[in-house]
């Protein structure tokens, strides 16, 4: 099956910092990825969908200047959490559809989970 | 998107078949239903997916009835490594469609 990749698995960083994370998937060329997050005992929240080379499309109540996303390539989105704070702590999972026979599949990375201290 | 209802939990017994429910009664024509599974602490795992007709892959058989109202997946030999939360979702075709996730139904495997 499809591949995702995420990095890095864990990240612990203060306050105030900014924290970027990468989702790449190996195997086949993802035009569309979005990004989720779940918090503990909680469903999968939908955060935001990107097209390679578009701007990506956040979802109701999701801050798109706190949570930057850029889909520059087929193969790579980046999440990055600008001016982090500890209630953005959480499990941040991507996940990339593709072309051809990954087309209407999505596939999951194995997730980021962040601490902010 | 269609709603879908799933049972809050389930328990099988390991090398027991295992029968999730799915109720999605407000489905439409174009719409597919996807299975995923989350273990702790991991990215969703695509299970399987179908739109009218049953499918079987080498994880799962997916079972639609005929008004497509609801769907039944089957782990046929449950391990204790099928212990995780199962995911009914439905989903339009099309690469603008998306996922969006209840709460699932939490499936405990026991010796």
């Amino acid at each position: 099956g499809a591949v995702v990749s995420q990095h890095p698995s864990w990240v612990i960083c203060k306050s105030g910092t900014s924290v970027k994370i990468e989702c790449r998937s190996l195997d086949f060329q993802a035009t569309t990825m979005f990004w989720y997050r779940q918090f503990p005992k909680q469903s999968l929240m939908l955060m935001a969908t990107s097209n390679e080379g578009s701007k990506a499309t956040y979802e109701q109540g999701v801050e798109k200047d706190k949570f930057l996303i850029n889909h520059a390539s087929l193969t790579l989105s980046t999440l990055t959490v600008t001016s982090a704070h500890p209630e953005d702590s959480s499990f941040y999972i991507c996940s990339a559809k593709g072309s051809g026979s990954n087309q209407e599949t999505q596939y999951f990375g194995p997730g980021t989970r962040l601490l902010v201290l | 998107d269609a709603k879908t209802t799933q049972p809050t939990s389930m328990d099988c017994a390991e090398g027991r078949a295992a029968n999730l429910p799915c109720n999605h009664s407000t489905i439409s024509g174009n719409e597919y239903v996807y299975w995923y599974r989350q273990i702790h602490s991991q990215g969703p795992q695509y299970i399987i997916h179908g739109l009218k007709n049953n499918e079987t892959n080498e994880m799962a058989s997916l079972i639609i009835t005929e008004d497509r109202k609801s769907s039944t997946l089957i782990l046929p030999h449950a391990t204790l490594r099928d212990t995780a939360v199962y995911y009914c979702i439905v989903r339009l075709t099309g690469t603008a469609s998306k996922l969006t996730f209840g709460t699932g139904t939490r499936l405990q495997v026991t010796l």
